[in-house]
């Protein structure tokens, strides 16, 4: 069973609006959360992370916001350029193991 | 961009023989995993090491084994290949293992079983 979900495999915006990525979890032991940007042919690199004991956390353009009651997590980049166009994916870890979702792939349109 | 390096990129080979993917760093970071990707199942945690030596099993470790004798090296070794092995493979690295990190990955390994 998957324990991180990404439910939107694709997501297309306007070059300057707001993406949203979510990401939902079942793991209520999760404390930290982190998101990945991939593009074509490349391994995965780091984008923005959070603890559990947050509720948000921004880094320039990109802020993630933590729900636990819902266990939901989201990915905001405001604005949206064409270079974030990209395959995004959420992760979860607790302990030792990080548990990924399937991915979203964003296409900023100019 | 961290330095690691993983060989070869892309394998082709046939169910039932061995393989044996390298990932090679040169950061000195102590931990080293890796993953494969699938479209339906995202990234997924094969095995990863906490040391020289040390090694530890993920989510998905039936029919690979790992070894590392060096803290620059981590090998995953495929014994018997099987179609469903067919994937893209992942090494990454971190500092630490606990608490707010972040791994860096390398390039990938794209494996095809036939």
């Amino acid at each position: 069973d998957q324990q991180v979900k990404q439910n939107s495999p694709s997501l297309s915006v306007q070059e300057g609006r707001i993406s949203i990525l979510n990401c939902d979890y079942t793991n209520s032991m999760f404390d930290y959360f982190l998101w990945y940007k991939k593009y074509p042919a490349e391994g995965p690199t780091f984008l923005i992370s959070i603890s559990s004991i947050k509720d948000k956390n921004e880094d320039g353009r990109f802020t993630v916001f933590l729900n636990k009651s819902a266990k939901h997590l989201s990915l905001h980049i405001v604005p949206s350029q064409p270079g974030d166009s990209a395959v995004y994916f959420c992760a979860a870890g607790a302990g030792n193991q990080f548990y990924f979702g399937t991915g979203t792939s964003l296409t900023v349109i100019p | 961009d961290a330095g690691i390096t993983q060989s070869p990129r892309h394998k082709v080979t046939e169910t039932g023989t061995p393989v044996t993917l390298r990932c090679h760093q040169t950061e000195n970071h102590r931990y080293m995993y890796w993953y494969r990707q699938d479209p339906e199942h995202g990234l997924r945690l094969i095995h990863y090491s906490y040391g020289v030596k040390d090694t530890d099993k993920g989510e998905v470790s039936d029919g690979y084994s790992v070894s590392r004798s060096k803290t620059e090296d981590f090998l995953l070794t495929l014994e018997s290949a099987t179609s469903s092995q067919t994937s893209v493979y992942f090494c990454a690295i971190s500092e630490s293992l606990g608490g707010l990190y972040e791994q860096y990955f390398g390039p990938g390994t794209r494996l095809t079983v036939t």
